[in-house]
């Protein structure tokens, strides 16, 4: 089965830092992954994914992802911090094709300080 | 587009009552999923469809939950009798499948069951 996992439950990093949230992927075949970000009181936002192709992939606010083969990681980036990122992001794990289930991580809240 | 729909945004009921929670796709999209998250067992998928129809509903907690979809723009999560522990924030997601694989959650719907 296609799991996901992130390793830190909190991020804290202070604004205009680089910001890392790390996810490991455990998947039979090519996985297809993707990054969301939930804002209080809010639905999770789609941020970016990883399908084929390069493996640093580029999303919405200025995040991207490097996809690692070798240590089977998928790890969030961002090169300077926004307080405004603070939030709760997940890793998930598409089921292959022709499924269509996502299996989420368990999340990690990102604080980001002034 | 207005993306996905849910209502109601806030649902307090008491114990053992019914309660109908509604969602509304992305025009267009032909896959639909439940999800149910809390703070102890955080995002976990409940049932989805796919062209109006059930795939998958093994996350589907007991027969006192039940989805369905009509028609391509609307679906129904009922709980009946609700419980206590069923309150938590309910949300619906829909995806447009072939190679859009990325899942457009709805805001939420917070169920408080007293």
């Amino acid at each position: 089965a296609q799991s996901v996992a992130q390793p830190e439950d909190q991020v804290n990093v202070a604004e205009g830092n680089p910001l890392t949230v790390k996810c490991t992927y455990s998947v039979s075949g090519n996985p297809y992954l993707f990054w969301y970000v939930q804002y209080p009181n809010r639905g999770l936002q789609f941020l970016l994914k990883y399908i084929t192709g390069d493996n640093l992939v580029k999303g919405s606010y200025g995040f991207e992802a490097e996809f690692n083969k070798s240590q089977t990681s998928f790890h969030l980036k961002k090169p300077s911090a926004l307080v405004s990122d603070s939030a709760l992001y997940f890793c998930a794990v598409r089921e292959l094709p022709p499924g269509y289930k996502l299996s989420f991580g368990a999340g990690t809240t990102v604080t980001v300080r002034a | 587009d207005a993306g996905v729909i849910q209502s109601p945004r806030h649902e307090v009921t008491e114990m053992g009552q019914e309660v109908t929670l509604r969602c509304k796709p992305i025009s267009g999209h032909n896959s639909l999923f439940w999800y149910r998250q809390t703070m102890m067992r955080g995002l976990e998928l409940l049932i989805y469809f796919n062209n109006n129809v059930p795939i998958d509903d093994s996350g589907m907690p007991e027969d006192r939950f039940s989805a369905k979809m009509p028609n391509a723009s609307f679906s129904t999560l009922k709980i009946q009798p609700s419980e206590p522990r069923d309150s938590a924030v309910y949300f619906c997601a829909s995806s447009s499948g072939g190679r859009v694989y990325e899942q457009y959650f709805g805001p939420g719907t917070r169920l408080t069951v007293t």
